[in-house]
């Protein structure tokens, strides 16, 4: 069955740092990978996804991740992380139908 | 600026009352999802929707929920009767078929 890793709950950086979010997927086929954040409050605003083609993906706000097939995971980062970034990321794999399956999230705090 | 609509943006309830959330998915989209998101659960896929026919609802509790849409505009999904172990954040999402999933805000619903 699919399925989505997130092992770091909770995260805390300095603002300025750098940051790597882990997702790891179990997918039989090649995965639509997606990351998406959560403010407080708020809904879910996707940050980037990967179907095809390039490893290394762009996404808004400055994120990138990199799917590695070998690894089996879909890592997000930011060269230098704003205290706006502060919220919750989720990490999804696509299922047939347009399903997502979610990871269980990792909370980023930024330290000033 | 097409969004995803939920209404209400927060619901407090008592147990046993029936409560019924909506969703405007965007214009377009033939999908339609209905997502729960706990503490505990993470986010979880209850039902969902395509060209207004149920495709998948095995996320959700039957006895007490329903999913319907009555229109190409409106989806609803309606809990009679609540329970406190409901209580929940209730995520509508909207997208065409194999494309990407777009979130409404919302619903915070807390049954006392």
């Amino acid at each position: 069955a699919q399925s989505v890793t997130q092992p770091d709950i909770h995260i805390t950086v300095s603002e300025g740092a750098s940051l790597e979010l882990r997702c790891n997927y179990s997918y039989g086929a090649t995965p639509y990978l997606f990351w998406y954040v959560q403010s407080p409050g708020q809904g879910l605003q996707l940050l980037l996804k990967y179907f095809s083609g390039d490893t290394l993906v762009q996404g808004i706000k400055g994120f990138e991740a990199e799917f590695k097939r070998s690894q089996s995971s879909f890592n997000l980062r930011k060269p230098s992380v704003h205290w706006s970034d502060a919220a919750e990321y989720f990490c999804a794999v696509y299922r047939e139908g347009g399903k997502l399956i979610f990871g269980q999230g990792t909370e980023l705090s930024v330290k000033p | 600026d097409a969004r995803v609509t939920q209404t209400p943006r927060h619901k407090v309830t008592e147990m046993g009352q029936e409560v019924t959330m909506r969703c405007q998915p965007i214009l377009g989209h033939n999908t339609v999802f209905w997502y729960r998101q706990t503490m505990m659960q993470g986010l979880e896929l209850l039902a969902y929707f395509r060209n207004r026919a149920p495709l998948d609802d095995s996320g959700m509790p039957k006895d007490r929920f329903s999913a319907e849409m009555p229109d190409a505009t409106l989806a609803t999904l309606k809990i009679q009767p609540s329970e406190p172990r409901d209580s929940a954040v209730y995520f509508c999402a909207s997208g065409l078929e194999g494309g990407l999933s777009y979130f409404g805000a919302g619903t915070r619903l807390s049954v006392l």
